[in-house]
This record gives structure tokens, sequence and C-alpha cells, in this order.
């Protein structure tokens, strides 16, 4: 049962406009989102994070939105570079009783390619 | 560079065989995660330490352990090793439990 989904595998964008990823969630008790890059033979990088308290973060060109009642989130970038160019993964935990969080769910990842 | 580091970044053994794989956090990192990242399954959460004591566990079989030890590093020992362990092991660090976690580059495990 996959509780974190990210239904696009790939997704290609021109350089200089929007990247826009997506992920859908199915576990009501998630209250913390992230999401990360990952370069072949990398570990993932943190990229930008949101709280279930907002429904929107920004961080640069990263911008982060949290439809809660859609259980969705999505993954701006603005504009586009070569660089961005990677596997970009959603991740989501659950605050715990008693403080901390549950290790990270991921989605399965998309890749995306930035064209020039 | 993330801060965290792994050793050793490749590792080939034999199936029943066991192994340990080390992870150094960042600097002032109490809190250490370990995933599982294999080609059907993505990446799995397998169990986290704060400050030396076992917080949270994933999905990890009985047949691997993990510590946290005095100075933070941590350990993950993979034992009775079988082919369907090959996979590559990351483990990540927070500064908090639920802040956000910083990966290492991962270790790379091969059973022949």
């Amino acid at each position: 049962d996959q509780q974190v989904k990210q239904n696009s595998p790939s997704l290609s964008v021109q350089e200089g406009r929007i990247s826009i990823l997506n992920c859908d969630y199915t576990n009501s008790m998630f209250d913390y989102f992230l999401w990360y890059k990952k370069y072949p033979a990398e570990g993932p990088t943190f990229l930008i994070s949101i709280s279930s308290i907002k429904d929107k973060n920004e961080d640069g060109r990263f911008t982060v939105f949290l439809n809660k009642s859609a259980k969705h989130l999505s993954l701006h970038i603005v504009p586009s570079q070569p660089g961005d160019s990677a596997v970009y993964f959603c991740a989501a935990s659950a605050r715990r009783s008693g403080g901390g969080a549950d290790g990270l769910t991921f989605g399965k990842g998309t890749h995306l390619i930035i064209q020039p | 560079d993330s801060g965290v580091t792994q050793t050793p970044k490749h590792l080939i053994t034999a199936t029943g065989q066991r192994v340990t794989l080390r992870c150094s956090p960042r600097s002032g990192d109490l809190s250490v995660y370990w995933y599982q990242q294999s080609l059907d399954q993505g990446l799995q959460f397998l169990i986290q330490y704060y400050n030396g004591e076992e917080r949270a566990k994933g999905n990890i079989l009985e047949r691997f352990s993990a510590q946290q030890f005095p100075d933070l590093h941590s350990e993950l020992n993979l034992s009775s090793l079988e082919l369907g362990d090959s996979a590559l092991y990351f483990c990540a660090s927070s500064a908090l439990m639920g802040q956000p976690q910083h990966f290492g580059d991962g270790t790379r495990l091969s059973i022949l």
C-alpha cells in the first residue's frame, strides 16, 4: 500500500519555464512534508519542507503548495534551469505523541529533465 | 556535501554472511535514520535512533539491527544475508526529531 504517490515517473520541461511536480498521500496522520532532489550516485538532498499548518512555503526558485483536503502537494520550480535535472522525491512523516516524528515515507520519484 | 558520512561506499559479499555499515551524522545532529533503497521498493525507512536510544522502527527485518554510540555515530548490522538484501543503504541525520533529514551518499551492498 503506497501511502505517498508520485504518479509521473518523468517530466520534461523547457529551460526557463515552470516545472510542477505533484505528489498525493493517503495517510491523514501525515503532517510534515518534504521534497528531496537526487542525482545519480549521491544521496537525496533536502530542498524544501512544509508543515500541515501552512498551505505554502517558498525558498528562492522553489515553492511547495499543500492542499490538505485533497491530500495533495506540489513543488514549483521557477525558472527551471539545466542543473535542476534530477530525480525529485516527495516525502512525508507523522509527528508522534511524546515528541519526535516517524521516519520518512517516500514516493517513488519523478525524473525531471530540463531541455535547453 | 551534506555532512553525513557513510562507509564503506561499496560492499560485495556472499549469502549467509554478516556486514556492518557505518554512519557519522552531521556535527551536532542527535538523530540518525537508516533507509534501504531497492529497485522495486524505493526508499524505505528502517530504524531511527536519537541520542543513543532507539526511537522508531519501520520495515526492518529481524536479521538487521542497529545501534548509536556515545559519539553519535551509528552502525547498521545485517546478518544471514540473502540475495534480496542487495540494495543501497542510506543514513540520514537531523538536529532534532521532526526536522529535515540530511542524507549521506549511501553504501551499495551487493550479495553474490
